[in-house]
């Protein structure tokens, strides 16, 4: 069982937006910045955004991060079928010192 | 250019201990805000994040597994060494390690390719 809660799967079509949802606690999100990552099958994970909003050299400006008080966001506009994977959330929970994932949601891109 | 990769066997026994290395190159761990975390991915399942080693050698564990977990640095190697003891069946899982910076901390901006573990007798 994840610490954090992302929704298993979302779906959109080609070229419409998506958002990816992960709920978490004020010892985590609230009091951390958190990460997404996306996982194309059978690779590592991939650092898409960071501090909340952020994004590495690199990633475009199709994918996007928020966060507001125990929850964050991803969004992800003009979807292309390259961007079918999984994405995960993560963060720091401050009161226990330790890493931690949501669960992991799967995009199906239609 | 940052590189991470990890290493050690594909299968090991149930009640053995497993013992990863990170190899890397692009970065120093000696150097201020540097960090490397171990995080794993059983087969079909979600990222658990395991342990992380700092730059000034503070250790971190999952909370969960933290009896069974060992974390440490060779800096002189570029290493990073992960052993976990008493090894499971439900252990069985693809092993990462990741680099953290103050820049992206508590994300990771690089990771290795991962290295699958089977636990089986």
């Amino acid at each position: 069982q994840s610490v954090l809660t992302q929704p298993p799967s979302v779906s959109a079509a080609p070229g419409q937006k998506v958002t990816i949802s992960c709920s978490g606690s004020s010892s985590n999100i609230e009091n951390s910045y958190v990460s997404w990552y996306q996982q194309l099958p059978g690779t590592a994970p991939k650092l898409l955004i960071y501090d909340n909003n952020k994004r590495p050299s690199g990633i475009p400006d199709r994918f996007s991060g928020s966060k507001s008080g125990t929850s964050a966001t991803l969004g992800i506009t003009g979807l292309q079928t390259g961007d079918e994977a999984d994405y995960y959330c993560g963060t720091w929970d401050s009161s226990l010192s330790v890493g931690v994932f949501g669960g992991g949601t799967k995009l199906t891109v239609l | 250019q940052v590189t991470l990769k990890e290493s050690g066997p594909a299968l090991v026994k149930p009640t053995q201990t497993l013992t990863l290395t990170c190899t890397f190159s692009g970065f120093s761990l000696s150097s201020s805000g540097m960090r490397v975390s171990w995080i794993r991915q059983p087969p079909g399942k979600a990222l658990e994040w395991l342990a992380r080693i700092d730059w000034d050698d503070d250790k971190f564990y999952s909370t969960s597994l933290k009896t069974r977990l060992t974390i440490s640095k060779d800096t002189s190697k570029n290493q990073v060494v992960l052993t976990m003891t008493n090894m499971d069946p439900v252990d069985t899982a693809t092993y990462y390690c990741a680099r953290g910076t103050t820049t992206v901390t508590p994300g990771f901006d690089y990771w290795g390719q991962g290295t699958l573990v089977t636990v089986s007798s």
